[in-house]
């Protein structure tokens, strides 16, 4: 069982580049998530897909864009890419949905990404 | 807004010592939380979660514990191991109004155990 795997796991791009970081999970999670994560400032949600073919923006959506291709997909893509885009970059999933659920998320290995 | 804070960036123990690492939060009406471990390199990995409803949860070595009155959480490593070396988050639930759930997570403490 894998769980949530994300590929790449090491990317360089050169500013203004694009690129789409693929996520896939074998949980038949109705969730997924998207986030960065910088030195000292935890984890933040980029983007969510509370279930298949809905999709909706987290608390740094600029510079980004998803596409959740089916139950098990959920991509990520920087049209043009940053230097403020350098981060390590999670993929989540869950299954609660309902208000009242838990919401345990299980995450990749996540995608280490510089921007130059 | 809410927040989720730590209150030791770095706690160093010695190994067989217990280890408790803290955190504040400011939204009282969140209903669920969770510590996560992150291993160097590698994603965060659910430890143990607890209900608002709940003061105390053990798992194995680990026991979180939720004060509502002050809004803080801890987590309590027993016998500390090499292995539990690691960035330890803690995270509370709230609704999206897409719908479904998300986290907000703390900064994170290190946690550095000592031979």
């Amino acid at each position: 069982n894998a769980g949530v795997t994300q590929t790449p796991k090491f990317q360089v791009l050169k500013t203004g580049q694009s690129m789409t970081l693929q996520c896939a999970q074998d949980m038949n999670h109705n969730s997924m998530y998207w986030y960065r994560q910088d030195p000292g400032m935890g984890l933040r949600l980029i983007y969510y897909s509370a279930s298949e073919g809905t999709t909706d923006k987290g608390e740094v959506p600029n510079g980004y864009n998803v596409s959740r291709l089916n139950k098990r997909e959920f991509s990520l893509r920087l049209e043009s890419a940053a230097p403020s885009q350098t981060s390590v970059y999670f993929c989540a999933s869950s299954d609660g949905v309902q208000p009242l659920a838990k919401n345990i998320q299980y995450f990749g290995a996540g995608t280490r990404l510089s921007v130059l | 807004g809410e927040s989720v804070g730590l209150h030791l960036p770095t706690l160093s123990v010695q190994e067989g010592d217990n280890s408790i690492i803290n955190c504040a939060y400011s939204n009282s009406a969140s209903d669920y939380f969770i510590w996560y471990k992150q291993e160097s390199g590698k994603g965060p990995q659910f430890i143990i979660d607890i209900r608002s409803n709940m003061d105390k949860r053990q798992g194995q070595r680990v026991t979180v514990l939720l004060n509502k009155t002050v809004k803080h959480l801890s987590l309590q490593i027993a016998a500390t191991q090499p292995g539990d070396s690691a960035v330890y988050f803690c995270a509370e639930k709230s609704v999206l109004t897409g719908g479904g759930n998300k986290l907000t997570f703390g900064t994170g403490t290190q946690l550095k155990v000592e031979l």
